[in-house]
């Protein structure tokens, strides 16, 4: 079963803007987990938010998370064409060791 | 450290066939997770394994499936016998430590059954 679900499904803009991503899951958790997937290749994570953290920053990464409300954001400022991947949250579903995934956000950058 | 190992890349395989995926994880990992990924049905967990023990197997679809871990560096995912639904791509894992740490990705079995 799905924990997390992306908002949206599917992203496109032009080189240059930012982009967020929305991620919304359903039991409490001990982290929260960014993962990028290029095209036909494994999933490489990005960053990890813990529960007791609100905002976390990394190079053009900025990731948010709201616990009472269940929800994470991932902004990507300034995009570039090599941004355009799928782009996944990930959770410990119940605070066990599980790594439960949402069906991604497919982000496309315009030239 | 080369990461983590799938093999093979793709399989293609008959109906009723057996299949047998393999995952080398990275060294010194002691947690290990299959995945599979469809579009319909994103990324699903099947299992995961804590020090070579399976700890968890709810997200294997059929008695069909079936994986093992027989030591830290090895892991198969085995289906018996293959049915085109099946067709998908596998993903292998490892974490050290547990839950609240980065996963590392294998690059996957594309697994097609005809």
């Amino acid at each position: 079963s799905q924990q997390g679900e992306e908002d949206p499904q599917a992203l496109s803009i032009q080189e240059g803007e930012n982009a967020t991503m929305n991620c919304s899951y359903k039991t409490s958790i001990n982290n929260l987990q960014w993962y990028r997937q290029n095209s036909g290749r494994g999933l490489v994570h990005l960053i990890l938010i813990r529960s007791n953290e609100r905002e976390k920053h990394s190079g053009r990464l900025r990731v948010t998370l709201d616990t009472s409300k269940k929800s994470s954001s991932l902004l990507i400022t300034a995009s570039r064409a090599a941004d355009t991947a799928s782009y996944f949250c990930a959770t410990d579903a119940n605070r066990d060791d599980k790594i439960i995934f949402g069906k991604g956000t497919r982000l496309h950058i315009l030239p | 450290d080369a990461g983590v190992i799938q093999s093979p890349r793709h399989e293609v395989t008959e109906m009723g066939q057996e299949v047998t995926l393999r995952c080398k994880p990275i060294s010194g990992h002691n947690s290990l997770f299959w995945y599979r990924q469809t579009m319909m049905r994103g990324l699903e967990l099947l299992i995961y394994f804590n020090n070579n023990v399976p700890i968890d197997d709810s997200g294997m679809p059929e008695d069909r499936f079936s994986a093992k871990m027989p030591n830290a560096s090895f892991s198969t995912l085995k289906i018996q016998p293959s049915e085109p639904r099946d067709s998908a791509v596998y993903f292998c894992a490892s974490i050290v430590g547990f839950s609240n740490t980065e996963a590392f990705f294998g690059q996957g079995t594309r697994l097609t059954v005809v």
